[in-house]
């Protein structure tokens, strides 16, 4: 039982390069979640799927995108990375029956050059 | 919106010191309380949680007690040791979309 796994762990990228960062879970949660950290600002939540086939934004969604593939999968984009983009980025999980208790997976590290 | 204040680190302690990190929230309803732990180079774990009003969440030698009349919700620790050195984020959850963390608190524990 593997929880939340995210890949990549580290990742460098030019300023307007786009790649996609991968979750997975395996433990049959209905919502997922990816969220930024930033120095001094806790956890900022960017886009979450309430369940398998809907995706809505959060609390900072400018430049990303996200498709749930299945009800394992979330995934993140960047379509044009910006050095603002620079930050730690975490996925999350959580079951409907919970009180919204979310599990979090290791994080990947991003830098935008 | 709801939202979480917590104090602001970092905390540097020696080791078997008491430990107490404040929270407090604003929020519409009855919000669901968390402590998350983060240690170096790993994802949130969630430490202890606190469902209703003066509601206790526990774990690993941790407390925090739901206060509604004062909106708080202070970690406590009575004796900190090395290994507890990480950072600590309080949380407020309104609704199964809606968590919010406050800024995190860096905890280091010197022998």
């Amino acid at each position: 039982n593997a929880g939340v796994t995210q890949t990549p762990k580290f990742q460098v990228l030019k300023t307007g390069q786009s790649m996609t960062l991968q979750c997975a879970q395996d433990m049959n949660h209905n919502s997922m979640y990816w969220y930024r950290q930033d120095p001094g600002m806790g956890l900022r939540l960017i886009y979450y799927s309430a369940s398998e086939g809907t995706t809505d934004k959060g609390e900072v969604p400018n430049g990303y995108n996200v498709s749930r593939l299945n009800k394992r999968e979330f995934s993140l984009r960047l379509e044009s990375a910006a050095p603002s983009q620079t930050s730690v980025y975490f996925c999350a999980s959580s079951a409907l029956t919970s009180y919204n208790e979310q599990f979090f997976g290791p994080g990947t590290r991003l830098t935008v050059l | 919106g709801n939202s979480v204040t917590q104090m602001e680190g970092p905390v540097t302690l020696s080791e078997e010191a008491f430990l107490t990190i404040n929270c407090t929230y604003t929020a519409t309803g009855y919000p669901s309380l968390f402590w998350y732990v983060q240690y170096p180079g790993e994802g949130l774990q969630l430490l202890l949680k606190a469902t209703k009003a003066d509601d206790k969440g526990s774990n690993k030698g941790f407390e925090a007690t739901y206060r509604k009349e004062t909106t708080s919700f202070h970690l406590e620790k009575g004796s900190v040791q090395v290994s507890d050195s990480a950072v600590y984020f309080c949380a407020l959850s309104g609704s199964i979309n809606d968590m919010r963390f406050g800024a995190g608190t860096r905890l280091t524990v010197k022998p």
